[in-house]
């Protein structure tokens, strides 16, 4: 039972345009929700995070969004360049201890066309 | 810090063979996970330490996987014997702290076993 989801498994955009990536998670206990970003033959790097206390955070192009009645999150990158063209992965984690593993979802794949 | 190092990063095996895997935290972190990346499954949790204890290891598919870390520099991930499903890229994962969970990965270990 996957409790990460990230149900479109790609995503094309615009270079300069808004790109929209989603993430559904089940889990009531998730505190703490993390996005990675992956290029092919590397592996994943801490792109953004949020916790369950806020709604939105902010970092540069990066803007996560977290809507916690809803158990949903998602990244927006503006203005998308082609550089962004990876593999995303949102993740969530409980607070310490044995929850503080990371739970992953199956990845979103974006490609930004120029 | 040349961050998380993992070795190899390929290997070929044949089915049967004893495979093991390798890595190397960066330094002062004492988190450490095992990840496995596969197309069907996504990136999958199969084990996690703190301060080289195993704390949650219930993502070990078989007996036929074991891993240890005999100290805080060093982890291995071995599966005795290897099968074709096995193949996929194993990641290794460090932070160093349990919160928050932002974890370093390295470039990973793709294993085919044919």
């Amino acid at each position: 039972d996957q409790q990460v989801k990230q149900n479109s498994p790609s995503l094309s955009v615009q270079e300069g345009r808004i790109s929209i990536l989603n993430c559904d998670y089940t889990n009531s206990m998730f505190d703490y929700f993390l996005w990675y970003k992956k290029y092919p033959a590397e592996g994943p790097t801490f792109l953004i995070s949020i916790s369950s206390i806020k709604d939105k955070n902010e970092d540069g192009r990066f803007t996560v969004f977290l809507n916690k009645s809803a158990k949903h999150l998602s990244l927006h990158i503006v203005p998308s360049q082609p550089g962004d063209s990876a593999v995303y992965f949102c993740a969530a984690s409980g607070l310490g201890g044995a929850n503080s593993k990371l739970t992953f979802g199956k990845g979103i794949t974006l490609s930004v066309r120029p | 810090d040349a961050g998380v190092i993992q070795s190899p990063r390929h290997e070929v095996t044949e089915m049967g063979q004893e495979v093991t895997l390798r890595c190397k935290p960066i330094s002062g972190h004492n988190s450490l996970f095992w990840y496995r990346q596969t197309m069907m499954r996504g990136l999958e949790l199969l084990i996690y330490f703190n301060n080289n204890v195993p704390i949650d290891d219930s993502g070990m598919p078989e007996d036929r996987f074991s891993a240890k870390m005999p100290n805080a520099s060093f982890s291995t991930l071995k599966i005795q014997p290897s099968e074709p499903r096995d193949s996929a890229v194993y990641f290794c994962a460090s932070t160093p702290r349990p919160m928050p969970p932002e974890a370093f990965f390295g470039q990973g270990t793709r294993l085919t076993v044919v």
